[in-house]
């Protein structure tokens, strides 16, 4: 299975766009890219995924690089509210996520 | 996407005694797995719950301090057993949708061994 790699930790301004890397040069042709925050620990929460396309939703945007070795989630307007960890996973058809990252522990600012 | 009810939310256990975490979802799934987080840790899988038959365990985890029931699609339970301050975690369970919607994640428990 594909693993991810993340910068342990960022930080934004508020109002900027947050734009936050994940290198996943193994990942395999039937491997999508999913990211996923967590606040204060609870539960993850599922942000957006892609298979090669980008990809956007009204929490955020991700763009794949053509020979998918990498990526990088953007959320536009970052608020303070964003502030969590974030984290970048890959998982095929059948499931199979073995391997959960650091993440990147993002902190917005004022 | 599926949604998921994790009990107890949270717990302060004395140590060697056991705890059964229960999670139940409104539809039925396939897919169910148990993930421990330590404390500044990211997620690590414990066991996928098969229904019907025995989970699978990841490498580190064992049946007899992590048994797992899944009585059907739509519950499942994990228990910590003979608890040590060690086992102080957070324990979530997750379900998988398919490549669509991915995962979704129950709200964890929060395990205090004293």
């Amino acid at each position: 299975d594909a693993k991810t790699t993340q910068p342990p930790s960022m930080d934004c301004a508020e109002g900027r766009a947050a734009n936050l890397p994940c290198n996943h040069s193994t990942i395999s042709g039937n491997e999508y890219v999913y990211w996923y925050r967590q606040i204060h620990s609870q539960g993850p929460q599922y942000i957006i995924h892609g298979l090669k396309n980008n990809e956007t939703n009204e929490m955020a945007s991700l763009i794949i690089t053509e020979d998918r070795k990498s990526s990088t989630l953007i959320l536009p307007h970052a608020t303070l509210r964003d502030t969590a960890v974030y984290y970048c996973i890959v998982i095929n058809n059948a499931g199979n996520m073995l391997t959960f990252g650091g993440g990147t522990r993002l902190m917005v600012k004022p | 996407s599926a949604v998921i009810s994790q009990k107890p939310s949270r717990d302060i256990c004395q140590r060697g005694t056991s705890l059964t975490i229960q999670c139940q979802v409104d539809s039925q799934v396939t897919m169910m797995f148990w993930y421990r987080q330590q404390p500044g840790q990211s997620l690590t899988l414990i066991a996928t719950a098969n229904q019907g038959s025995e989970a699978t365990y990841e490498s580190g985890f064992v049946i007899d301090k992590f048994p797992i029931s899944r009585p059907n699609l739509t519950f499942s339970t994990l228990t910590v057993s003979n608890m040590s301050p060690e086992d102080s975690s957070i324990y979530l369970c997750s379900v998988f949708h398919g490549t669509g919607d991915g995962y979704t994640f129950g709200s964890g428990t929060r395990l205090t061994v004293v």
